[in-house]
């Protein structure tokens, strides 16, 4: 049973860092083939994909974000961290992390998801 | 890749067929295994998405069979035959052909 649980702090203010954790369980980021991504959604828009790290330390991040954007390793084996830097108010969103996988060379989309995290940017 | 969905937003009868379409802006059919790298999300109020359709047919476990997709190459369809209330929701689609994902600006099905 895979399940994933998003964590860090509901506000955060203009310039800020953000610092949001993945708890998984049911799979191991060491297995190869296995992927944690984060996508973010504001209130009431659609899905934006922000980054993704992969079992071998391989990592992606969407473009137009890179520069702000780090993902991780937790502390545990078990969690993923994502940092983002300089948060605006229009970073208020609610951001999910989801599990991905690849069999047999052949990579699937986003097969499990997190409850999801809202975070507010505001004075 | 660019995802763009069509309509934005439409009303269905209960009982009766909707029918979602999204068009990528790049071919996402890889040849290697002749399968289009193309998902459907279904997301309802204050969930997270789920997982509905890959490989733009395939369904996953546990989805119901009168939800179908179809295309292939740039251009995909959600279709959803006998339309119930559960069905409710917002439908986004999803290319994972590139390494850097991307999604549709999502549907809005309303009975």
């Amino acid at each position: 049973q895979i399940t994933l649980k998003e964590s860090g702090p509901t506000l955060v203010k203009p310039t800020q860092t953000l610092t949001l954790t993945c708890t998984f369980s049911g799979f191991s980021l060491t297995t190869r083939g296995v992927g944690v991504g984060w996508i973010r959604q504001p209130p009431g828009k659609a899905l934006e994909w922000l980054a993704l790290i992969y079992w071998d330390d391989d990592k992606r991040y969407s473009p137009s974000l890179k520069s702000r954007l780090t993902v991780t390793e937790g502390t545990s084996k078990n969690q993923v961290v994502l940092t983002m830097t300089n948060m605006d108010p229009v970073d208020t969103a609610t951001y999910y992390c989801a599990h991905r996988r690849k069999e047999n060379g052949i990579w699937y989309p986003f097969d499990f998801w997190g409850q999801g995290a809202l975070v507010t940017v505001s004075s | 890749i660019v995802m763009t969905q069509s309509p934005d937003s439409l009303a269905v009868s209960l009982g009766e067929r909707a029918t979602i379409n999204c068009k990528s802006s790049q071919n996402i059919l890889y040849r290697s295994n002749n399968e289009n790298y193309l998902a459907w999300y279904q997301q309802k109020p204050g969930q997270p998405p789920k997982l509905l359709i890959y490989w733009a047919s395939t369904r996953e476990s546990g989805v119901p069979d009168r939800f179908s997709g179809s295309g292939s190459g740039t251009d995909f369809t959600l279709t959803i035959n006998s339309l119930q209330a559960e069905d409710v929701a917002v439908y986004y689609c999803q290319q994972y052909y590139d390494t850097l994902p991307s999604f549709g600006q999502g549907t809005k099905l309303e009975i």
